[in-house]
């Protein structure tokens, strides 16, 4: 049963336009959000985040959106560089009122995007 | 150290063997976890640690995989009896608590394959 999914395995993007990585969850449970990025090699680093009583969230040039009604959220980036060229992890968690450490992350199956100049 | 750290990074092993992967998570830092991902797959959690407790087992998938945090810093996970479908990336991850807010960092892994 996959709570979590990412159903683009891949996005290509040429560098300075917007790239859109979706997410879609079933839990209605969850109440907080994460986008983690993964390097080969290396571990998943966290991105940005967002809690349940928002719709949205910005930090740079990354912003995420949430729909709750819908079970969905989305990442934006712009406008993209090559540097993003990465894979991309959406995470989800219960953190709420009777939920679990908020480190208990279900994750979904990763999107890579490639950026190219 | 700066980041999680693991060991080690790549192991090889026999079918029916035991296995242990230490994690030495961020200097301070309360709360640990380990995750389990496989080739094109997302992280899966398997448990987590605030400071030695032992918070969440749920996500060990038999009584083959244990782990422990005896002094509230290093962790080991011991796999007993490894079988071929054990053989993934095994990742370690710590926070400073369990509070929204604190971030997550991931150490780079622990390849195992089992042969």
């Amino acid at each position: 049963d996959q709570q979590v999914k990412q159903n683009s395995p891949s996005l290509s993007v040429q560098e300075g336009r917007i790239s859109i990585l979706n997410c879609d969850y079933t839990n209605s449970m969850f109440d907080y959000f994460l986008w983690y990025k993964k390097y080969p090699a290396e571990g998943p680093t966290f991105l940005i985040s967002i809690s349940s009583i928002k719709d949205k969230n910005e930090d740079g040039r990354f912003t995420v959106f949430l729909n709750k009604s819908a079970k969905h959220l989305s990442l934006h980036i712009v406008p993209s560089q090559p540097g993003d060229s990465a894979v991309y992890f959406c995470a989800a968690s219960v953190h709420g009122a009777g939920g679990t450490s908020y480190g208990k992350l279900t994750f979904g199956q990763g999107t890579i995007l490639t950026v190219h100049p | 150290g700066a980041g999680v750290s693991q060991s080690p990074r790549y192991k090889v092993t026999k079918r029916g063997q035991d296995v242990a992967l230490r994690c030495d998570p961020i200097s301070g830092h309360v709360s640990l976890y380990w995750y389990r991902q496989a080739l094109g797959q997302g992280p899966e959690f398997l448990t987590y640690f605030n400071y030695e407790a032992q918070q969440d087992k749920s996500g060990l998938p038999n009584d083959r995989f244990s782990a422990e945090r005896p002094e509230g810093s290093i962790s080991t996970l011991t796999i007993q009896r490894t079988e071929q479908r054990d053989s993934a990336m095994y990742r370690c991850a710590s926070s400073l608590g369990v509070d929204s807010g604190n971030t997550i960092y991931f150490g780079e892994g622990s390849w195992l394959t089992v042969v």
